[in-house]
């Protein structure tokens, strides 16, 4: 989905190294995520994000931080990469609603592998 | 928390071949169950989505079922093409929830 711009989309790195991947998106949404995917497991919740002033931790966030710099940017550090970091990284957006559920939209992905 | 099963994890058809993949959910607060179609290189991508106060939805060749007692969903794609060929994830979320949780995915392969 070119609306939701992930930066870089691969990246090789060290162990120990801090890492950090961008986010952008033009949808206009309040609601942004970053999953993780890894082969077999399908994606799990990183941390996500309501608002400028709102970020929640997902399913997988040891090891992990992330910043909301503005509605439309949200980003993921790793801040002391490791190996079992190695996996393809999403950012999703989502429109607000009060009282339901609305689709997720994702970007293409961030290959980081981590040696 | 929720927990997803998608079956089955790798699905080869013939084109024109319809072809099914079933999802079962556990928490029955459960709502929202949308679909999703991830080809190599891209993120995933929304075909279709279902609300628990609908059982069933249709998009042209594709179709969701939705039965709530037996906590189940299931994605059918009829007359299946090879550009039909990815892979495809179900997800359940609970109402105004914030994470989508989301089944191992399923392979499909349409063979010409």
């Amino acid at each position: 989905d070119a609306d939701v711009t992930q930066t870089p989309r691969n990246r090789i790195t060290k162990t120990g190294k801090r890492i950090m991947l961008e986010c952008s998106q033009t949808k206009g949404h309040d609601r942004m995520y970053w999953y993780r995917q890894d082969p077999g497991l399908g994606l799990r919740l990183i941390y996500y994000s309501f608002d400028v002033k709102d970020i929640n931790k997902g399913e997988i966030s040891d090891g992990y931080s992330v910043s909301r710099q503005a509605q439309a940017k949200f980003s993921l550090s790793l801040e002391s990469a490791i190996p079992n970091q190695t996996a393809l990284y999403f950012c999703a957006t989502s429109d607000s609603a009060e009282y339901s559920n609305q689709p997720q939209h994702f970007g293409d992905g961030t290959r980081l592998s981590i040696l | 928390g929720e927990n997803v099963e998608q079956h089955p994890s790798t699905l080869s058809v013939q084109e024109g071949d319809s072809a099914v993949i079933k999802c079962t959910y556990s928490d029955s607060a459960s709502n929202y169950f949308p679909w999703y179609k991830q080809e190599l290189g891209k993120g995933p991508q929304l075909i279709i989505d279902i609300r628990s106060n609908v059982g069933e939805k249709k998009d042209q060749r594709i179709a969701v079922t939705l039965n709530k007692t037996a906590k189940h969903f299931s994605l059918h794609i009829t007359e299946t093409q090879p550009e039909d060929s990815a892979v495809y994830f179900c997800a359940a979320s609970f109402n105004s929830g914030y994470a989508l949780n989301f089944g191992k995915g399923t392979s499909l392969l349409v063979t010409p």
